[in-house]
């Protein structure tokens, strides 16, 4: 079985800091992990993925993520956060070289404040 | 915009009714992927389909089904409607399936059962 935790309901954030979104997965065999963001009332769009390789991920909009292994984690960062970053953020992971489940996170609300 | 539609927006009906929910994916994807999104149960994946055949069962009911036709749009029955239906439905398409594809997400169609 694969499950993802997003250990964090909420964080908050200051204009201008750097931000990190935490997510730790488990899997049985090398994972592909994904991040996506969730505006109100609209669907989800993708940020960056990890499939192998470099594991600094650079994604859309000034996001990255660090894939790392042995802690089993993908977390999601900024250097500098924007207003317009807040919104619901999900991280996901499917094994490699299975059917196609992706299983998300329970998913992370970031608020960043001016 | 990601390219993947979904029809309708909003959904009110009773409970005991059926519904159709509608997806057509984006230009050139074959696999399309169905999921519910509720407050309390978050983001479930329900069902995948590859060019016209199921590919993946995540956690449907027996009260749900899907289909996806020969010019590839998805549609999810829903029948003998209950209240804690009453969730976002999401589709998503990538253009072939599994892998690292990542996922193209449509706005989504609210569904209230009253």
């Amino acid at each position: 079985a694969q499950s993802v935790a997003q250990p964090e309901d909420q964080v908050n954030v200051a204009e201008g800091n750097p931000l990190t979104v935490k997510c730790t997965y488990s899997v049985s065999g090398n994972p592909y992990l994904f991040w996506y963001v969730q505006y109100p009332n609209r669907g989800l769009q993708f940020l960056l993925k990890y499939i192998t390789g470099d594991n600094l991920v650079k994604g859309s909009y000034g996001f990255e993520a660090e894939f790392n292994k042995s802690q089993t984690s993908f977390h999601l960062k900024k250097p500098s956060a924007l207003v317009s970053d807040s919104a619901l953020y999900f991280c996901a992971v499917r094994v490699t070289g299975t059917a196609s489940k992706l299983t998300f996170g329970t998913g992370t609300r970031l608020q960043v404040t001016l | 915009d990601s390219g993947v539609t979904q029809t309708p927006k909003h959904l009110i009906t009773a409970t005991g009714q059926r519904v159709t929910l509608r997806c057509s994916p984006r230009s050139g994807d074959l696999s399309v992927y169905w999921y519910q999104q509720s407050l309390d149960q978050g983001l479930q994946f329900l069902i995948q389909y590859y060019n016209g055949e199921e590919r993946a069962k995540g956690n449907i009911l027996e009260r749900f089904s899907a289909q996806q036709f020969p010019d590839l749009h998805s549609e999810l029955n829903l029948s003998s409607l209950e209240l804690g239906d009453s969730a976002l439905y999401f589709c998503a398409s990538t253009r072939l399936a599994g892998g690292g594809n990542e996922q193209f997400f449509g706005p989504g169609t609210r569904l209230t059962v009253l």
